[in-house]
């Protein structure tokens, strides 16, 4: 079993509208949890780095929240763009070492105008 | 200040053959990080290099390699290609080491090696 989850697996949404992505994971303890967004054909983009201490993080028109008793991380969009559309994924690191990141299999967004 | 660059970007071999991945990180940072994506397993860490030191590693056989210059360009090696290896090779740098610390990673565009 995947120890990072992310749902939904895909999403369309209007232009404009808000959306939230989901991750839950099982990975612990852990050093960091990142989010990424991934055009079609490019590398990752980092969006969010957070801490486990950490319950919030903003970037933009992008806020991760974290909630370590519930294993969940979610991803919010306000106000989604065009350029939106894109992969979004999950990765955990665990605390003991980098050798076993753990990556979501993502989310793919599409925002239709 | 120019992006973290990767050749060739696209590359097709044939089974059993070797290639060798090429990346050029951001000026000023020392860390690379290689990682393996495909459709059906998502993104893997390889491996991760830090003033020409492998620093961390992940769970792929020995036929994956991986080497550090002095002035952070990486190579990345895999020998005796099988089928399965096709995929999008990322690498990405970081100032810091990357992966198990706080420090963003800025990836490349990544090459896609086809297996045939």
């Amino acid at each position: 079993k995947n120890q990072v989850e992310q749902s939904p697996q895909s999403l369309i949404i209007l232009e404009g509208k808000n959306c939230t992505l989901q991750c839950n994971y099982t990975v612990s303890p852990f050093s960091n949890l990142r989010w990424y967004k991934q055009d079609t054909g490019r590398g990752p983009v980092s969006l969010t780095i957070m801490t486990f201490s950490e319950n919030t993080k903003s970037n933009g028109r992008y806020t991760a929240t974290l909630d370590a008793d519930t294993k969940q991380s979610s991803l919010h969009i306000t106000a989604s763009q065009l350029s939106d559309s894109a992969s979004y994924i999950c990765v955990v690191i665990p605390l003991t070492g980098a050798n076993n990141l753990f990556f979501g299999t993502g989310t793919r967004l599409t925002v239709i105008p | 200040k120019a992006g973290v660059t990767q050749t060739p970007r696209y590359l097709i071999k044939t089974r059993g053959q070797q290639v060798t991945l090429s990346c050029s990180p951001i000026s000023g940072h020392r860390s690379v990080s290689w990682y393996q994506q495909t459709p059906g397993q998502g993104l893997q860490f390889l491996f991760e290099y830090f003033s020409e030191t492998q620093r961390n590693k992940g769970n792929f056989p020995g036929r994956f390699s991986g080497r550090q210059f002095s002035n952070s360009r990486s190579e990345m090696n895999v020998s005796t290609l099988e089928l399965g290896d096709s995929a999008l090779y990322l690498c990405a740098s970081s100032k810091g080491q990357g992966v198990g610390s706080y420090n963003e990673q800025f990836f490349g565009p990544g090459t896609r090696l086809t297996v045939l």
